[in-house]
């Protein structure tokens, strides 16, 4: 049972380059998320997703897109990287009806932009 | 929107010390859940306490809904317990959005 698995670890991107965020999740779990952490804050929601073909926006959504085909895959897209995206990326899970442990966060995704 | 605030933001503790960390928020949330980030960036997930009283080795937390504050207790405390203490909340509107705190940086010295 591996939980969430975000890939990859690290990146270097260049401004206007695009790139996709993976987030894979075995726990069956219904919804999905991605954060984003700048430097000494907290984190802010980007996108969720409540179930295949369902998605929605955060906080903080623009310069980001996302699609749920499956219900264990989230892929966070870049489409044009720009310098104020350079953050750590996390993507999280939970169920949707009932709760024991709460979300479970990925190990998180490292990105930079120059 | 809700305001989650954390106090104190800093605190330096001499190992051994215990402590306590307190999250306020402003509106009401059916879930409350602790987070532990280490100096790696992990997010170590402590406690999901929506509310009543959970304890786990030396860390407890206690959650008073009605009053709209959770608190987190260290004890005894070791210098891996260095790192950032979030609560995200979830408000009660069913909108599936964790809003997380402010957060407490925490120093403990050897």
């Amino acid at each position: 049972n591996a939980g969430v698995t975000q890939t990859p670890k690290f990146q270097v991107l260049k401004t206007g380059q695009s790139m996709t965020l993976q987030c894979a999740q075995d726990m069956n779990h219904e919804y999905m998320s991605w954060y984003r952490q700048d430097p000494g804050m907290g984190l802010r929601l980007i996108h969720y997703s409540v179930g295949a073909g369902i998605t929605d926006q955060g906080e903080v959504p623009n310069g980001y897109n996302v699609s749920r085909s499956t219900t264990e895959d989230f892929p966070l897209r870049l489409l044009s990287a720009a310098p104020s995206q350079t953050s750590v990326y996390f993507c999280a899970s939970r169920p949707i009806r009932v709760m024991v442990y709460g979300y479970t966060f990925g190990s998180g995704t490292r990105l930079t932009v120059v | 929107g809700i305001q989650v605030e954390q106090s104190p933001p800093d605190l330096i503790l001499q190992e051994g010390a215990n402590s306590t960390l307190r999250c306020n928020f402003s509106d009401s949330v059916n879930n409350l859940q602790w987070f532990h980030q280490n100096p790696w960036g992990q997010l170590i997930n402590l406690f999901y306490i929506p509310s009543g009283t959970k304890q786990n080795g030396r860390l407890s937390a206690t959650t008073v809904a009605t009053e709209r504050y959770s608190l987190l207790y260290i004890s005894s405390s070791q210098t891996t317990d260095s790192g950032v203490y979030f609560c995200a909340v979830e408000l009660a509107s069913g909108t599936y959005k964790y809003i997380f705190g402010t957060g407490t940086r925490l120093k403990v010295l050897a």
